[in-house]
């Protein structure tokens, strides 16, 4: 089955920016979606389709998606950010949803 | 807006069965795919499984065949079925809906233990 790769972690320090990767195999030709969670609460989608922000979510946040590797980038971080950052994928090959392992971002 | 909420047991006993429900609220759940995705306790989020409008399902391969996930339209809600509970089955059960497989409503999460 196909498999996400994150860092477990990434620390920033507050107004620069943190890069979160997400490797797989050709992941560029797949729509790659970012979720957010805050501690205690239940994940928020930040970037679907790879690119695109839902409503309501800052133009902070920015995703990209080539080759193996997608990323989301936080631009001028803030001390809100720190949460653990999740990417998701649709399997195709098998119709299955499939989780990156999570990168908690650190805001120092 | 599309509101979930989970509802079910807090507390299960091993070998025995969970059923969760999810009740939506602020829409029809005659569209959307409508999932269920759990989280043990410090790790990260796993997929169950979705049911779609239509009726069809599919089920993450990883996980045994002990799951199953339902549709009730006339309730407006979906559920979850898990048989033969173990303590690795302790988690925060979230539900979950997307106009495609991603996850734009999530609800709040119900913690379930499963202990004696």
């Amino acid at each position: 089955s196909y498999v996400l790769t994150q860092a477990p972690s990434v620390s920033v320090a507050p107004r620069q920016t943190a890069r979160i990767t997400c490797g797989g195999n050709i992941i560029g030709t797949k729509s790659v979606h970012w979720y957010q969670q805050r501690p205690g609460q239940a994940p928020v989608l930040v970037v679907y389709d790879s690119t695109d922000r839902p409503s309501g979510i800052p133009e902070r946040f920015s995703g990209s998606n080539s080759g193996n590797t997608a990323t989301l980038t936080i631009s001028t971080v803030e001390d809100g950010d720190e949460a653990d950052y999740y990417c998701q994928v649709w399997d195709s090959s098998g119709d299955f949803v499939v989780f990156g392992g999570g990168t908690k971002l650190t805001v120092l | 807006q599309l509101q979930l909420q989970e509802s079910g047991p807090g507390l299960v006993k091993p070998s025995e069965t969970l059923s969760l429900t999810c009740t939506v609220s602020g829409g029809s759940i005659s569209s959307y795919y409508w999932s269920w995705i759990r989280q043990a306790p410090g790790k990260g989020l796993e997929w169950i499984g979705y049911i779609y409008y239509s009726g069809n399902t599919n089920y993450n391969p990883s996980l045994k065949s002990r799951f199953t996930v339902s549709l009730d339209t006339s309730k407006n809600h979906f559920s979850l079925n898990l048989t033969s509970v173990t303590t690795a089955d302790t988690a925060i059960y979230y539900c979950a809906a997307g106009t495609s497989l991603l996850f734009d409503y999530w609800g709040q999460g119900i913690l379930v233990t499963v202990s004696s």
